[in-house]
């Protein structure tokens, strides 16, 4: 069986500081990985993905995710934090390539000091 | 602009009340899905469809029923079977068959459901 573990329900940094949300996973086959953000009342957003072609992957609004096989490890970071980052963040796995089934992490919510 | 949309926004239930909620997307995706999110408790699946007629349990959809008679439309009842129906439900597709390079999942904006 598959599962994702955030550590850390919930982060808060300093604008212009560092972002890093932790992801581990479980799986028995190569995973697909994605981490999506979620902003109050709204539906959820793909930020990146890794699906084996590369090891660090880069998302938008200036994420990037590295993929550890050794740690079982796909954690989010930004290098300087903006106000706008502020929201809930997801990590989830997959097993397959037609994502019908996506197990989700119970969510990481970021908050951002001025 | 093609989406999913998730409509009421906010949605009450009194006690005893089957109450239905929408979904309809207009990306052409074969595959959709419903989730319940509880605050600290992340997305948990309800019911997955992919295709037209055709539908499977979640790992929670005791109290709850669906049907797929259009590939656009996947609206979810909430029963009155269901004990705890306070929740943010979210919607969501995907194209069936998808190769590495494929989006994973789309959502919508999500039905926030209080009991009265």
């Amino acid at each position: 069986a598959q599962s994702v573990t955030q550590l850390g329900s919930h982060v808060s940094v300093s604008e212009g500081a560092l972002v890093l949300l932790r992801c581990n996973y479980s799986s028995s086959v190569p995973p697909y990985l994605f981490w999506y953000v979620q902003y109050p009342n709204q539906g959820l957003q793909l930020l990146l993905k890794y699906t084996s072609a590369a090891t660090l992957v880069k998302g938008i609004n200036g994420f990037e995710a590295e993929f550890k096989k050794s740690e079982t490890s796909f954690h989010l970071t930004k290098p300087s934090a903006h106000m706008s980052d502020a929201a809930e963040y997801f990590c989830a796995v997959s097993d397959d390539s037609s994502a019908s089934k996506i197990i989700f992490g119970s969510g990481t919510r970021l908050s951002i000091r001025p | 602009d093609g989406g999913i949309t998730q409509s009421p926004k906010y949605l009450f239930r009194k006690e005893g009340q089957n109450v239905t909620l929408s979904c309809e997307q207009n990306l052409n995706h074969d595959a959709m899905y419903w989730y319940r999110q509880d605050p600290g408790q992340g997305l948990r699946l309800i019911y997955y469809s992919q295709i037209v007629n055709d539908f499977q349990k979640g790992d929670i959809a005791e109290g709850y029923s669906v049907s797929r008679e259009k590939k656009e439309s996947f609206p979810l009842t909430v029963t009155s079977a269901q004990k705890n129906p306070t929740a943010f439900y979210l919607c969501a597709s995907s194209i069936r068959d998808r190769g590495q390079d494929d989006q994973p999942q789309h959502f919508g904006d999500g039905t926030r459901l209080s009991i009265l």
